[in-house]
């Protein structure tokens, strides 16, 4: 069964730091570009960072870039998201997403809660 | 960024109607567009991807049209697991992938 199941989250105040982590299976993982894609519980979604099959080229939205860093373990299937100088407004569910078919996002996570809070 | 504009923001109708959601966007995209589902507490699940195209196991009533900056998921006829939040996606922008606001389909 093709998987993708996030962790890594919990309550942090502004300024920590958080790592997610998503492990897949089910799927060459190494094939296939990945996401991070967040919400903000009854918003809408968000996209938050894009990282190719071997991890050399990565991109982010205006709102994270030089605070978080996507990063992957292709030998250990797992992707990551570095999350530094945490926000108040970061709080939000993050979701892995597998880029694939022309990279739209065909296989999710359920998400892992991130709180952001004095 | 490529801004995308969903509506309405919430459609009320009854199992069996047939229910039309759009999406614009605020510049022309091609084709490059998706649309997803959401229910209460589940990840998002891809529908249609490039417009028009139904992604793997999803059923024929749903479709989508359109190209440019307008359009449209046509759910033929409604069944009760079709309720849901719907929201799309441009991937134009590959460097700034951009989802609407997402239209909610609730029970009349």
């Amino acid at each position: 069964e093709v998987q993708l199941v996030e962790s890594g989250g919990g309550l942090v105040q502004p300024g920590g730091s958080l790592r997610l982590s998503c492990a897949a299976s089910g799927f060459t993982f190494s094939s296939y570009w990945m996401h991070w894609v967040r919400q903000v519980p009854g918003k809408g979604l968000v996209w938050v960072s894009r990282s190719n099959n071997d991890g050399s080229s990565t991109i982010y939205a205006d709102s994270v870039k030089g605070r978080f860093t996507i990063s992957r373990d292709n030998a250990k299937n797992t992707l990551y998201l570095q999350m530094n100088s945490l926000r108040v407004e970061d709080t939000a569910v993050y979701h892995c997403a597998r880029g694939g078919l022309l990279n739209y996002m065909d296989v999710w996570g359920k998400g892992t809660t991130v709180t952001v809070s004095s | 960024e490529i801004v995308l504009t969903q509506s309405p923001a919430t459609l009320s109708l009854s199992p069996g109607e047939r229910a039309t959601l759009s999406c614009r966007a605020s510049q022309s995209i091609s084709s490059y567009l998706a649309w997803y589902q959401q229910k209460p507490g589940q990840a998002p699940r891809l529908l249609i991807y490039d417009a028009s195209n139904r992604a793997t196991g999803i059923p024929a009533r749903f479709s989508g049209s359109g190209s440019g900056t307008d359009f449209t998921l046509t759910i033929s006829s409604l069944e009760p697991e079709d309720f849901a939040v719907y929201y799309c996606q441009q991937r134009s922008n590959w460097l700034a992938l951009t989802f609407g606001g997402g239209t909610k389909v609730e029970i009349k």
